[in-house]
């Protein structure tokens, strides 16, 4: 099957701690993206790669991180940097603009 | 600045009724123009997307309105049905600037009741 795999599904985080959620995508895009949800807030964006080992910052990168080494992955860990980092988290990659969505981990912290 | 602006923030409509989601976009520079469907717990996917050279676009019981000039986009939603109570997103994008990176609306929380 194609598409776009995050795991994990649901995540609790301890304060201070970093924690890394997984987005691998099998579609052969060059562009990923990491947005966060939050209720009535819509999707906001965390970080965007257009390419392999390039990316930018998003509207609200602060207390995240990325990394892009290979076209299939797209990896945010979230720090404890992040002082309200409990949300849902939603990767994407797109062709043009064309965006396809995992199914979203949800980050506790506990 | 919020360039995506989406109402209602939520929406009840009878079973067989018509919805109606508004979206403005505060750039003109936009070209790309999709909606999005949610349901709880899972990932948006794609539900339509139109071109600003385009003023309707229809998918079954799913139609996109566009006004270049006031920069505005409707939703609308024929015959409504209780499968189709989800959160409903528009968004924007510059399919050749930025990576085509897609800027949200607030979402719509659509119910229908049977």
């Amino acid at each position: 099957d194609g598409g776009i795999t995050q795991s994990p599904k649901y995540l609790f985080r301890k304060e201070g701690q970093n924690v890394t959620l997984s987005c691998e995508q099998n579609l052969n895009h060059d562009a990923m993206y990491w947005y966060r949800q939050d209720p009535g807030q819509g999707l906001r964006l965390i970080y965007y790669s257009q390419i392999v080992n390039d990316f930018q910052k998003g509207d609200i990168a602060e207390g995240y991180s990325v990394s892009r080494e290979k076209k299939e992955s797209f990896p945010l860990t979230v720090t404890s940097a992040q002082k309200n980092p409990t949300a849902f988290y939603l990767c994407a990659s797109s062709f043009l603009a064309e965006a396809f969505f995992g199914q979203g981990t949800r980050l506790t912290v506990v | 600045q919020q360039q995506v602006k989406q109402s209602p923030q939520s929406l009840i409509v009878q079973k067989g009724g018509i919805s109606i989601i508004n979206c403005a976009y505060e750039n003109t520079a936009f070209d790309y123009f999709p909606w999005y469907q949610q349901f709880p717990g899972k990932g948006p996917a794609l539900l339509i997307a139109i071109r600003p050279d385009v003023s309707e676009k229809k998918e079954g019981r799913f139609t996109i309105s566009f006004n270049k000039s006031a920069k505005q986009s409707s939703l609308h939603i024929m015959d409504s049905q209780p499968g189709d109570s989800a959160t409903y997103f528009c968004a924007a994008s510059m399919i050749y600037n930025q990576g085509g990176k897609l800027i949200f609306g607030q979402g719509t929380e659509l119910s229908v009741k049977p």
